[in-house]
This record gives C-alpha cells, sequence and structure tokens, in this order.
C-alpha cells in the first residue's frame, strides 16, 4: 500500500464548476501538506501548502486538512480552462524532509 | 525568486551513449537539490538527495554507477545517465532548497527534462 493515495482521474469539469481533489495517507507522522499543479512536460508548481490540520485559502484555491481523517483536499472554484493540468498532493514529515508525493489527478476543464 | 533552471529542456540519445543533464538555482544557493524521475502519467519519483560538497543519497533501487550525481557548487548539480538504454527514456525533475528559505524548506523544482533514449 502507497503511503499517499491519490484518484488518477481524469476529472472533466465544465468552465465555472468547482474541482474538488483529494489524497489520503496512511503515516500519522505527516504535519506538510502540500499541492501542486503540473502541466504537461513542466515541473511542478507550489499551488499551496499547509501546516498540521485547519483550512487555508488562497484566491480560488482552497486547501483542507483533516488529520483525524487522514484525509486531504483541493478545492477549485470558478474552474478554467487553464486550471487544466495534473495536481499532485505531498507531503512532509517536518521541515526539511523529503517530499512523498502521491500518483497525481489529471484535471480537465471544459469550456 | 527562487527560481530553478535545467539544461537542457529535452535530449535524444544513442543507446550507449551517457547524458548530461544540469539543474541550476538562479537566486538562491541551494545547499541541497533532488532528482526526481518521472514516467507518463505517473507521479515523481526520488532518485536520490545531494548536498553540496557531499556524495549523493540514492534512494532505494537506483543505480548510483547509472545515474551519477554531482553537486559541486551550491548553485549547479548534475545528473549524468551512463551508458544509457531505451529503459532510461523519461522525464527527469530536479528541485533545489535552501536551508532557511521558504515556509518549510521548501523545494523549488525546475521545469524538467526530457530524454528519449534510441
Amino acid at each position: 500500500q502507497k503511503e499517499v493515495e491519490q484518484d488518477p482521474g481524469p476529472l472533466s469539469v465544465p468552465e465555472g464548476a468547482i474541482v474538488s481533489l483529494n489524497c489520503t495517507y496512511s503515516n500519522s507522522a505527516f504535519q506538510y501538506f502540500m499541492w501542486y499543479r503540473q502541466y504537461s512536460r513542466k515541473g511542478p508548481e507550489l499551488l499551496m501548502y499547509t501546516y498540521s490540520s485547519g483550512n487555508k485559502e488562497d484566491g480560488r484555491f482552497t486547501a483542507q486538512v483533516d488529520k483525524s481523517s487522514k484525509y486531504i483536499s483541493l478545492f477549485i472554484r470558478d474552474s478554467q480552462p487553464s486550471d487544466s493540468a495534473t495536481y499532485l498532493c505531498a507531503m512532509i514529515k517536518a521541515a526539511g524532509n523529503k517530499l512523498t508525493f502521491g500518483g497525481g489527478t489529471r484535471v480537465l476543464v471544459k469550456p | 525568486g527562487a527560481v530553478v533552471s535545467q539544461h537542457p529542456s529535452w535530449v535524444i540519445c544513442k543507446s550507449g551513449t551517457s547524458v548530461k543533464i544540469e539543474c541550476r538555482s538562479l537566486d538562491f544557493q541551494a545547499t541541497t537539490m533532488f532528482w526526481y524521475r518521472q514516467f507518463p502519467k505517473q507521479s515523481l519519483m526520488l532518485m536520490a538527495t545531494s548536498n553540496e560538497g557531499s556524495k549523493a543519497t540514492y534512494e532505494q533501487g537506483v543505480e548510483k554507477d547509472k545515474f551519477l550525481i554531482n553537486h559541486a557548487s551550491l548553485t549547479l548539480s548534475t545528473l549524468t545517465v551512463t551508458s544509457a538504454h531505451p529503459e532510461d527514456s523519461s522525464f527527469y525533475i530536479c528541485s533545489a532548497r535552501d536551508r532557511g528559505l521558504g515556509a518549510y524548506n521548501e523545494q523549488f523544482f525546475g521545469p524538467g527534462t526530457r530524454l528519449t533514449v534510441l
């Protein structure tokens, strides 16, 4: 069993819809939780990170962490075709540790 | 700030040749650099971690003699794929971080290098 599980998708939504992404993990030692966006044939770019449990909002993006359930989510409001990409969750046990990635979810926002 | 570049962005080589990929931190000193490999429609797999001036630490299953990593300066790390074979074809991505830079010693990723071995 992988440490971090993520549905590969693809997830197809119409423009303007809310995109809902999530990951589950098995190791309770994870403390920092990140979401990366990766366009085809490009490196990942950090969208948001959250420390421990709670919610964090940045523009159209909201990240949620529920450590009791070992479950993290990313919501994208008012989705745009430019949001079409692969979204990777990642987490680390402490600052400076190695990243553990989920498998990534492909998202397609249709005009 | 915190920009990481890779060169080349893509390379095609013949089987049996060696290929060198460069990773540079452009506006910060990278005390640690990471090399990842990514197959199509799959996630990033960490290959090795290198600290400036030290030997790289390879992940289990990664051949250190096959994938040579050098981190000779605080802004440059190189990955050399030696005697490349078609199964080495992949997308190679580096990342870099500096102690204290970013909220959690964040890694900054390069744009990746696509290697195709014929």
